[in-house]
C-alpha cells in the first residue's frame, strides 16, 4: 500500500535555529511530491513541486530536497511568522491527479 | 488574479439535512479536486471531476455523497442526510491541466453536524 510518513510530528524551535522535517514514502515510480503548508482553520498553501530525485526548490527560508525514497524541508533561521503544519503529498502512481497525504508536521516558532 | 473560491466557509446542519459546498476554481483551471479533513486526522482525498464529467471518485463514500462540475457555475459537493461523522473540514482544489500539475487549494468549507 502506498504509504507517506512525515517526521516529526511536532517541532518546536527557537527563533533562528535551523531544522529539518522529513517526508518519506512508499510509492513506487513517483510522480510529483508537493509541499504545503497550512495555518489554522486555513486551506494549504502551496509551497514545491519535486518530481525527480536529486531535485532541489528554494524560498526564502525553505529549502525542499527530494530522494529517491524521502523528501526534506530545511527551515533556515526560521522566524515566529514559520509557525505552520507543513504537509507532504505525493502524486499516487496510475491516478488522474490523486495527492496522498502525510500526517504533518506542526511547527512552533518561538521569539 | 482570484485563488479558488469556497462557499460557505461554514456550514451548520442538523442531522438528516442536506448539505451542499460551493468550489469555484481558480481562472484557467478546468481541474477540481476535492477533499475532506476530519478533526485530527490528514488531508483525504474524494473526488477529482474535470467539465460535465467524474474522472475519479475512488475516495468518495458510495452512498449519500455525490459530486458535479457542471458546464456552467461551480463544482458542488452533496452530502445528503447528513450525520455527525460528516463533520469535518472540505477543500477544493484546482489545476489546469495535467494530473502532475500543482493544486492550489481553497480556503475550506467546515461542516458541523448537530
Amino acid at each position: 500500500e502506498d504509504q507517506v510518513t512525515q517526521s516529526p510530528e511536532a517541532l518546536r524551535l527557537q527563533e533562528g535555529e535551523s531544522s529539518s522535517l522529513n517526508c518519506s514514502y512508499t510509492v513506487s515510480g513517483l510522480r510529483g511530491l508537493f509541499w504545503y503548508r497550512q495555518d489554522p482553520g486555513k486551506g494549504p498553501e502551496f509551497l514545491f513541486t519535486l518530481y525527480s530525485a536529486g531535485e532541489e526548490k528554494e524560498k526564502e527560508r525553505l529549502k525542499a530536497t527530494l530522494t529517491k525514497k524521502e523528501s526534506f524541508l530545511h527551515i533556515t533561521a526560521p522566524k515566529p511568522e514559520d509557525s505552520a503544519t507543513y504537509l507532504c503529498a505525493v502524486l499516487l502512481p496510475d491516478s488522474w491527479g490523486k495527492l496522498q497525504f502525510g500526517a504533518g508536521t506542526q511547527v512552533v516558532v518561538t521569539p | 488574479n482570484a485563488g479558488v473560491m469556497q462557499n460557505p466557509r461554514h456550514l451548520v446542519r442538523r442531522r438528516g439535512q442536506e448539505a451542499r459546498l460551493r468550489c469555484s476554481p481558480m481562472k484557467g483551471h478546468s481541474h477540481v479536486y476535492w477533499y475532506r479533513q476530519l478533526p485530527e486526522e490528514g488531508l483525504k482525498f474524494m473526488v477529482y471531476l474535470q467539465k460535465e464529467n467524474i474522472i475519479d471518485e475512488s475516495g468518495m463514500p458510495k452512498e449519500r455523497f455525490s459530486a458535479e462540475f457542471p458546464k456552467e457555475g461551480p463544482s458542488i459537493l452533496r452530502i445528503q442526510q447528513v450525520v455527525r461523522g460528516d463533520s469535518a473540514a472540505y477543500f477544493c482544489a484546482s489545476s489546469p491541466g495535467t494530473a502532475e500539475d500543482t493544486q492550489y487549494f481553497g480556503p475550506g468549507t467546515r461542516l458541523t453536524v448537530l
